[in-house]
């Protein structure tokens, strides 16, 4: 079972542009990461926001947490070609921290 | 390279054969984690370790599938009787876990199953 969806499913921008995804998740959580895969190279994790803050950054990244809303935002400023990847929001609800994940939002980033 | 890595890459197996993977996480970390994933899907957990304790394995998961951590450091996979719903990518994850701060997750390569 998947407790994040993520919208758009996909996504096309241009180089340069800025990209905005979102996961929405349906359970109380401790924590809300994303990760990005490429095709051939595996799942890299991102970022993580743990359920008492509401805005973290990481270089071109932004995320934002809502829990009252129960979602979560994904910026990446300035895209670049090698951003073209899906990602994924994962999230912990349980005391082991076991990861749910969503489908994915796929991104293309057109040169 | 000192990352998780997963063996072997590629399997390709007639339906009713026994399958076993291997995955080689990070040396410190604790944690070792065993997904599945679809097409078009994230990962589905499976089951995890905290050092060579099963702590957790998946509702969904069938009696077929089998892992195991001795000594804590590698862990292998085992499908039996494989059928061709096997068919996946799955995937192997290390972390260090310390008290209430879960960790990023480290995942390897990923070994392609298909069932034919």
């Amino acid at each position: 079972s998947q407790q994040g969806e993520e919208d758009p499913q996909a996504l096309s921008i241009q180089e340069g542009e800025n990209a905005t995804m979102n996961c929405s998740y349906k359970t109380s959580i401790n924590n809300l990461q994303w990760y990005r895969q490429n095709s051939g190279r595996g799942l890299v994790h991102l970022i993580l926001i743990r359920s008492n803050e509401r805005e973290k950054h990481s270089g071109r990244l932004r995320v934002t947490l809502d829990t009252s809303k129960k979602s979560s935002s994904l910026l990446i400023t300035a895209s670049r070609a090698a951003d073209t990847a899906s990602y994924f929001c994962a999230t912990d609800a349980d005391s082991n921290y076991q990861l749910i994940w969503g489908a994915g939002t796929k991104l293309i980033i057109k040169p | 390279d000192t990352g998780v890595s997963q063996d072997p890459r590629h399997k390709i197996t007639k339906r009713g054969q026994n399958v076993t993977f291997r995955c080689d996480p990070i040396s410190e970390h604790n944690r070792l984690y065993w997904y599945r994933q679809t097409l078009g899907q994230g990962p589905e957990f499976l089951t995890y370790f905290q050092n060579e304790a099963q702590l957790e394995k998946s509702r969904l998961l069938s009696d077929r599938f089998s892992a195991e951590r001795p000594k804590g450091s590698f862990s292998t996979l085992e499908i039996q009787r494989t059928e061709q719903g096997d068919s996946a990518m799955y995937l192997c994850a290390s972390s260090f876990y310390h008290g209430r701060i879960p960790g990023e997750q480290y995942f390897g390569p990923g070994t392609r199953l298909t069932v034919t």
